[in-house]
C-alpha cells in the first residue's frame, strides 16, 4: 500500500486566494481526519469523516475552511480566502476503526501552506 | 475539557535511557497512544496502551495509569536517530478521535 498521499507537499500562496488540499487516504480505512500543525498549537484536530460522513468539525477554526469527503478514496480541505495566519502543515491521516487489530492513525506526509 | 501535558523539552546521552512523561484529563478515555515525529516529517505510530500496565516493544515501552491520569514513553539504548518529537494521543469522547498533546522535543546527544 502506497499509505496516505496528500497533495501538494508545498503552496505558497497569496493572501485572499482560495487553496484546496487533498488527500487520498489508505484502501479499506474508513476514517479519515484532517490535522493542522504550528509550532504555537501542535497539532489540532480540524474534522475527521467516517464512511465519507463528517462526523465532527468542531475543530474547523472558522468558515473560511471547508471539507469534503466525496468517495471513500478522496478528501479535500479548503481555504478561501486563505490568510496569513493559516500557515501550517497540514496533515491528512487514517485508520481502520479499533479493534480490527491495526490500531493507531497512519498520516500522510503533510501540505506545507505558506500564505503570503 | 481537554488537557494533555508533556515537557516541551528533553535532552539524553547516546545508550542511556529517558522516560518521557504525559497527564492527561480529557472528556472520555478510550486508549492513549504515542506517536514519534522527525523534523519535517508526518508523526508515525510508536505505541497503544489502553489497559493499565506495561506494554514493551523492543527499545520502547509505554506505561499507563487510568486512574492517575497518567502514561510515560521509556526509551533505551538512546540512539542519535531517537530525537525526534514524542507525542501523547489520547482517544477521547468520539470513538476514533485522536487529541494531541503539544509533543516533547527529544535530542540526544552523543
Amino acid at each position: 500500500d502506497a499509505g496516505v498521499i496528500q497533495s501538494p507537499r508545498h503552496e505558497v500562496t497569496e493572501m485572499g486566494q482560495e487553496v484546496t488540499l487533498r488527500c487520498k487516504p489508505i484502501s479499506g480505512h474508513d476514517y479519515l481526519f484532517w490535522y493542522r500543525q504550528t509550532m504555537m498549537r501542535g497539532l489540532e484536530l480540524l474534522i475527521y469523516f467516517n464512511n465519507n460522513v463528517p462526523i465532527d468539525d468542531s475543530g474547523m477554526p472558522e468558515d473560511r475552511f471547508s471539507a469534503k469527503m466525496p468517495n471513500a478514496s478522496f478528501s479535500t480541505l479548503k481555504i478561501q480566502p486563505s490568510e496569513p495566519r493559516d500557515s501550517a502543515v497540514y496533515f491528512c491521516a487514517s485508520s481502520a476503526p479499533a479493534g480490527r487489530g491495526d490500531y493507531g492513525y497512519t498520516f500522510g506526509s503533510g501540505t506545507r501552506l505558506t500564505v503570503v | 475539557g481537554q488537557n494533555i501535558d508533556q515537557p516541551t523539552e528533553m535532552t539524553a546521552t547516546e545508550g542511556a535511557i529517558v522516560q518521557i512523561n504525559c497527564t492527561y484529563q480529557t472528556s472520555g478515555f478510550n486508549g492513549l497512544f504515542w506517536y514519534q515525529q522527525h523534523a519535517g516529517e508526518a508523526p508515525t505510530f510508536l505505541s497503544y496502551n489502553v489497559l493499565d500496565g506495561l506494554e514493551e516493544k523492543g527499545r520502547f515501552s509505554s506505561f499507563l495509569s487510568r486512574s492517575k491520569g497518567y502514561s510515560y514513553l521509556l526509551l533505551k539504548e538512546l540512539q542519535m536517530k531517537d530525537s525526534a518529537s514524542y507525542l501523547c494521543a489520547v482517544f477521547s469522547g468520539g470513538y476514533n478521535k485522536l487529541i494531541f498533546g503539544a509533543g516533547t522535543r527529544l535530542a540526544v546527544h552523543p
